[in-house]
């Protein structure tokens, strides 16, 4: 079992829709959680952290945590074509192990 | 505030030749890491330090790959001799000691030919 699994895509929506990306891990002892965007061709881009259970929002991105099931997802709202990007989940147990991503959900919002 | 600095940008070489990449973290960032990522991977870490210590280094080939950060600010990471299979983007993050947040650098994006 992969440590951060996430379904590659490419999800599609339409300019104005909510998109929802998912991503499970494995590791029970995981205390923080993260979403990255990565344009092509540049580097991520740190947009939420969450470490509790529950809804964090920021804008028009909420992070939603349920540590019981192992899961974490990104609802993005009113999408925009420049949201289209990869969006890459991230792990940690804490600030002396390493952060563990997943492969990445390619997003695509048309006009 | 200057995020993560790397250089080269851009690097080509041909197999068997060396190959350095250097990187500035955000300043006050004591722990720095240095990743490797695959086209359609998520990154993978190759090591982290904490100041000028390696904390991390379990993922790193030390066969070809060495990696130091002197006064610890400033890191550099070091292939010799690079192999075709090496060509990745080769990012740099850095985050505040205790923090999980990590902030990455434009990454040096390698081919081997």
């Amino acid at each position: 079992q992969k440590e951060v699994e996430q379904n590659s895509g490419p999800l599609s929506v339409p300019e104005g829709a909510i998109a929802s990306l998912n991503c499970t891990y494995s590791d029970r002892g995981s205390q923080s959680f993260f979403w990255y965007r990565q344009y092509s061709g540049k580097s991520p881009e740190l947009i939420m952290s969450i470490y509790s259970n529950g809804d964090k929002e920021d804008g028009r991105f909420t992070a939603q945590l349920n540590k019981a099931s192992q899961y974490v997802s990104l609802l993005i709202r009113d999408s925009q074509p420049s949201d289209s990007a990869t969006y890459l989940c991230a792990v940690n147990r804490g600030s002396n192990y390493k952060l563990t991503f997943g492969k990445g959900t390619l997003l695509t919002v048309n006009p | 505030e200057a995020g993560v600095v790397q250089s080269p940008r851009y690097k080509i070489i041909e197999k068997k030749q060396p190959v350095a990449f250097w990187c500035n973290p955000i300043s006050g960032h004591n722990t720095l890491y240095w990743y490797l990522q695959n086209l359609g991977q998520g990154p993978e870490l190759l090591i982290r330090y904490e100041n000028e210590e390696a904390v991390d280094d379990s993922q790193l080939p030390k066969d070809r790959f060495s990696a130091e950060r002197l006064k610890g600010v400033d890191s550099t990471l070091k292939i010799q001799p690079a192999e075709l299979g090496d060509s990745a983007v080769y990012l740099c993050a850095s985050s505040l000691t205790g923090s999980t947040e990590a902030f990455f650098g434009q990454g040096t994006r390698l081919t081997v030919v």
